[in-house]
């Protein structure tokens, strides 16, 4: 059962413009979402999370919004970095950490 | 302070055999995670350890998976036999507690021939 849904399995853009990465839900009962990033040969690292009691959450280069009427999350990154090169993994979970749920992941690429 | 530890790295078996794989989590980290990544496909947990109980196994192919945490500290997952859709990448990862972030290791990869 899909309940996470990472539609693009890959994404390219450009040094210093924005990255968008979308992600969409259809389990009402998430309460509570998170980005990971994931380098080659490595575990996924903690980007940044949003509880449903907000729509935005900010963490420098990195903005998360949340519509929960849409189901909907996404993850801004102003402005890429060819550093920022990786696979992001949209996660929710209903309850904090419990039974997290991961998307496909979206590959993204930031070329110089 | 010394991240999640996992081994081996990589290994090779022929299907029906059996394989273990270990993972040691952040000193003092007391929920353990394993998941299964299949490639193309986002982590699934298979299992959640609090302390050395186990709070969620839902998703464990339990004909085949095991897992345990004796001493509340270290973990060993197994499979025997295994089949050739358990080819995968099996992730461990830690908590401070169930309602923490989690920190992954680098994960064990599985090629069943």
């Amino acid at each position: 059962d899909q309940q996470v849904k990472q539609n693009s399995p890959s994404l390219s853009v450009q040094e210093g413009r924005i990255s968008i990465l979308n992600c969409d839900y259809t389990n009402s009962m998430f309460d509570y979402f998170l980005w990971y990033k994931k380098y080659p040969a490595e575990g996924p690292t903690f980007l940044i999370s949003i509880s449903s009691i907000k729509d935005k959450n900010e963490d420098g280069r990195f903005t998360v919004f949340l519509n929960k009427s849409a189901k909907h999350l996404s993850l801004h990154i102003v402005p890429s970095q060819p550093g920022d090169s990786a696979v992001y993994f949209c996660a929710a979970s209903a309850g904090n950490n419990n039974d997290m749920r991961f998307g496909a992941g979206t590959r993204l690429t930031v070329k110089p | 302070e010394a991240g999640v530890a996992q081994s081996p790295r990589y290994k090779i078996i022929e299907k029906r055999q059996s394989v273990a794989f270990w993972c040691n989590p952040i000193s003092g980290h007391a929920t353990l995670y394993w998941y299964q990544q299949i490639l193309g496909q986002g982590p699934k947990l298979l299992i959640q350890f609090q302390n050395n109980g186990v709070v969620d196994d839902s998703q464990l192919p339990k004909d085949r998976f095991s897992a345990e945490r004796l001493k509340g500290v270290d973990s060993t997952l197994k499979i025997q036999p295994a089949k050739l859709e358990d080819s995968a990448v099996y992730l461990c990862a830690s908590s401070l507690d169930w309602a923490n972030e989690q920190f992954f290791g680098p994960g064990t990869r599985l090629t069943v021939l």
